[in-house]
This record gives C-alpha cells, structure tokens and sequence, in this order.
C-alpha cells in the first residue's frame, strides 16, 4: 500500500545511545516532517524538509538531526539518548505546503 | 498563549448526536485548517481541510471556518461509536510548510 512507512516501530534505548529513525514515502510527496507526540503537549514539530536537499529546524529541534537522503527518505537521529525524549515519533510527508500530511504509523521510543 | 487551542474533553454524546469540536488559532495570517482524527495507538489521519470562510462538508462531517474570530469547528452528525477518538484540529502557520497542532479533543460517543 502507498504511504509513509516508519522503522523501527518500537525502540528501547539506555541514556546516552545513538539511533536512527527511517522514514520513507512513496507518493512523490516533496516535503517531509518529523513530530514527536506526548501527552498533554500534541504534536510538535522537530525538524522538516520543504524539499529534497533542504532542511529546517522546527519547535523542539535540540538533541535531534536530520538527513533528507533523497526524495522517498527522511531520517531522523538521536545522537545521545535522554529519558526527556521518550515519546512518540511520528513521521509526515506532503505533496504541497497547501494541503495536509499524510502520517507514517509511528515509533514509540522508550530512553531509560 | 498556545498558537492552536482545543478542549482537551473528553466531550461525551449519546450515539445519534451531533458532536460540535472547537479550535482556536493565535496567527491572524493563517490560511489552511485541517481537522485529524486519531485513534489510540495510532497515527492522526486527515479528515476535513478547510481553506476559506464558511462551511464545508463531506459525508457526515462538517468543518466551519471564521477567520474574523480565529475560530474553526467541526460538527460530526449522527455521532457513532466508531467516532470514538481524539480530534486534533492543525493550522498552517507562518512558514508555507509547517503545520501548528492543537493538544486535541477526545470525544467518546455512548452507545
């Protein structure tokens, strides 16, 4: 089926270990988005790529980097775990800014 | 003050119902409204978008926008059990591409 699919979907990390998260689409979507989901707090915006090539910061971009790998894929990495980033990450794409995302199913991570 | 503001609920009504969710929005130049539904454990799916002032319908979902008041809604009639979820309303701020999200509303429709 066409959408955004999301790897892992469930993660246990210690503090202090690395890891990436993988997206990737296959709707020729041009913009791509990583949010994190907690209770209470919505959806808030990481990072996002308007375009193959080009990466913005969002609202709670620290301790998180992104790589645009191409147009299907959009990855996301924590480079030393804390137990404040616990949540639930979601990744996103858009074929224009105009309408609205389609979401990947999500990876829930766990830091002790 | 949060950007996009929703009542966290849960709004409970009897099945039949009409279910009436709000949102209000902060940025005066926002120009696309979108409501998601998401189910626990899952991913938010794209239910109604809204671009213009007025109503806008799709099946039984309505969304109602009021840019003078910042104020955007959706009515869900005949309200059924499956309707059971959290709402999160979404409007696209000041960058072209990003997308403000409200907390959500959790509705629960009684059988």
């Amino acid at each position: 089926n066409a959408g955004v699919t999301q790897t892992p979907k469930f993660q246990v990390l210690k503090t202090g270990q690395s890891m990436t998260l993988q997206c990737a689409q296959d709707m020729n979507h041009n913009s791509m988005y990583w949010y994190r989901q907690d209770p209470g707090m919505g959806l808030r915006l990481i990072y996002y790529s308007a375009s193959e090539g080009t990466t913005d910061k969002g609202e709670v971009p620290n301790g998180y980097n992104v790589s645009r790998l191409n147009k299907r894929e959009f990855s996301l990495r924590l480079e030393s775990a804390a137990p404040s980033q616990t949540s639930v990450y979601f990744c996103a794409s858009s074929e224009q800014a105009q309408v609205g995302y389609t979401f990947g199913s999500g990876t829930r991570l766990t830091v002790v | 003050q949060k950007e996009v503001e929703q009542n966290s609920g849960p709004l409970s009504v009897p099945e039949g119902a009409i279910a009436s969710l709000n949102c209000t929005y902060s940025d005066r130049v926002s120009q696309s409204f979108f409501w998601y539904r998401q189910y626990s454990g899952k991913s938010p799916e794209l239910i109604m978008s809204i671009y213009s002032n007025g109503d806008k319908e799709d099946g039984r979902f309505t969304a109602q926008l009021n840019k003078a008041s910042q104020y955007v809604s959706l009515l869900i009639r005949d309200s059924q059990p499956s309707d059971s979820a959290t709402y999160l309303c979404a409007v696209r701020g000041d960058s072209s591409y990003k997308l403000i999200f409200g907390s959500g509303t959790r509705l629960l429709v009684r059988p």
